[in-house]
C-alpha cells in the first residue's frame, strides 16, 4: 500500500525557517518524481515544486523561488522541503504527493500543517 | 502562474448531471493534454479522478468524465449521488513545466 506521511510543519515566526519531510512507502520511491502542493485554511490547492527521481532537476512556483528548496533522500525515502524566509502567507496545510503519468498526482499525504504568525 | 478559472460552486439534485468548467490559457491547459481533476472532501487529502484530460484512474466510477476544448476543460458527474458532494480541482501542466491548479469548486447535492 503506498503511504505519504508528512512531518515537520509547526507554528514558526515570520521571517523564520522550517524543513518539511515526507516519508514514503509501499513503491520504488526513486522512481516516482515528487511534488509538494499547498492549502491554506478555507482555500483551494496550490502546487510548490517539484523534484525529479534522482534529484538533479526542481522548479518551483514563482511564490516560493528562492526561499523554499525541494529534496529528496532516496536511500531513506524521504521528501523534503526546506522553508526560508517564511511568511505569513506561507501558511497552509502541505501536503506531498507523487507523480504519475505526464502530469497527474495520485497519491497524496494526509498533510502537516505550517502556520506563520508572530 | 495565474490559476486556472473554476465556477465557484454548482449544485444539482441526485440522478441529475452536472459540469464544472476549467478555463487556462495557450501556455497550460490549450497546450498540453495534462489536465487532471481531484476531489476533495472536508478535512481529507485530494483523490485524483481524471489524468490526461479524460482518463480515469482505476476504481473510479464510470459516472466521472472530462474532455477538452481550446483552452477550457470540463469535468462532467452523471447520476449525482450524495457522496459526490465535495470540492473539485483541476489542474494543469504549463510551459514553463511547472504546474497549476484552479481555485476549486464546491459540488452541492441538493
Amino acid at each position: 500500500e503506498v503511504q505519504l506521511v508528512e512531518s515537520g510543519g509547526g507554528l514558526v515566526q515570520p521571517g523564520g525557517s522550517l524543513r518539511l519531510s515526507c516519508a514514503a512507502s509501499g513503491f520504488t520511491f526513486g522512481s516516482h518524481w515528487m511534488h509538494w502542493v499547498r492549502q491554506a485554511p478555507g482555500k483551494g490547492l496550490v502546487w510548490v515544486s517539484r523534484i525529479n527521481s534522482d534529484g538533479t532537476s526542481t522548479i518551483y512556483a514563482d511564490s516560493v523561488k528562492g526561499r523554499f528548496t525541494i529534496s529528496r533522500d532516496n536511500a531513506k525515502n524521504t521528501l523534503y522541503l526546506q522553508m526560508n524566509s517564511l511568511r505569513a502567507e506561507d501558511t497552509a496545510l502541505y501536503y506531498c504527493t507523487r507523480n504519475w503519468g505526464s502530469a497527474a498526482f495520485d497519491f497524496w499525504g494526509q498533510g502537516t500543517m505550517v502556520t506563520v504568525s508572530s | 502562474q495565474s490559476a486556472l478559472t473554476q465556477p465557484a460552486s454548482v449544485s444539482g439534485s441526485p440522478g441529475q448531471s452536472i459540469t464544472i468548467s476549467c478555463t487556462g490559457t495557450s501556455s497550460d491547459v490549450g497546450a498540453y493534454n495534462y489536465v487532471s481533476w481531484y476531489q476533495q472532501h472536508p478535512n481529507k487529502a485530494p483523490k485524483l479522478m481524471i489524468y490526461d484530460v479524460s482518463n480515469r484512474p482505476s476504481g473510479v466510477s464510470n459516472r466521472f468524465s472530462a474532455s477538452k476544448s481550446g483552452n477550457t476543460a470540463s469535468l462532467t458527474i452523471s447520476g449525482l449521488q450524495a457522496e459526490d458532494e465535495a470540492d473539485y480541482y483541476c489542474s494543469s501542466y504549463t510551459s514553463s513545466g511547472t504546474r497549476v491548479f484552479g481555485g476549486g469548486t464546491k459540488l452541492t447535492v441538493l
